[in-house]
């Protein structure tokens, strides 16, 4: 691995269902995040994590749910699908150091293309 | 929310010419970066600008900060193909660590 993967690359879910995108970095970076990418409306920030134990929300967290039990895995579960969760979803990390994760680059992975039906 | 808002949201110029785009945002800010995305890939940092700073420059890029009218610019000189892209600029709050992307600005260089 180098730098940042997310898993699955697409997936077609059916509404109800429970999913969990998978994002990871070898680059031991303190800090994470998990954006939205809708057409028109930009990336928009769902979850963060500034270091591994501790989560914050973003702009739209409803529905979405994570955890950063290490540093290298931060999950995003969907605990029950709505069409409206249809999205591209983009992992990203940074160094964060100091807890200013604001003060950092952020390196962002290859996306994961989601339909909900 | 602060957000950046980038100015125009789609432009296109022809290979050679320099491209610029524009981003305003809301409240004060430690730092202002600006991403490129080419289709169906992830973002791709750019450059980084802090507060204190007035301008950058790295290869073909030049960025400008004016804090007093809280905006930004990215200039590219002598545009290429492998130009075209989304380009977007993010913000921090002096207040929290969470960066704000903007909506993007679409450029299209043209042969």
């Amino acid at each position: 691995i180098a730098g940042i993967t997310q898993a699955p690359t697409s997936q077609i879910l059916a509404a109800g269902r429970r999913m969990t995108l998978r994002c990871t970095q070898d680059m031991r970076h303190n800090a994470m995040y998990w954006y939205r990418q809708d057409l028109g409306l930009g990336l928009r920030l769902i979850h963060y994590s500034n270091t591994a134990g501790t989560t914050g929300k973003g702009e739209v967290p409803d529905g979405y749910s994570v955890s950063r039990a290490n540093t290298d895995d931060f999950p995003l579960t969907l605990a029950s699908a709505v069409p409206s969760q249809t999205s591209v979803y983009f992992c990203a990390s940074s160094p964060g150091t100091s807890g200013r994760a604001s003060y950092n680059e952020q390196f962002f992975g290859p996306g994961t293309r989601l339909t909900v039906l | 929310s602060q957000q950046g808002e980038e100015d125009p949201q789609a432009l296109s110029i022809q290979e050679g010419e320099n491209a610029t785009m524009n981003c305003s945002y809301k409240t004060s800010i430690n730092n202002l970066q600006w991403y490129r995305q080419n289709s169906g890939r992830g973002l791709v940092h750019l450059i980084l600008i802090r507060s204190n700073e007035r301008e950058k420059h790295s290869g073909r890029l030049r960025v400008t900060l004016d804090t007093s009218k809280k905006s930004s610019s990215l200039l590219i000189t002598a545009s290429r193909a492998a130009d075209t892209a989304s380009y977007f600029c993010a913000t921090d709050a002096r207040r929290d660590d969470k960066i704000i992307f903007g909506k993007g600005t679409r450029l299209h260089i043209l042969p």
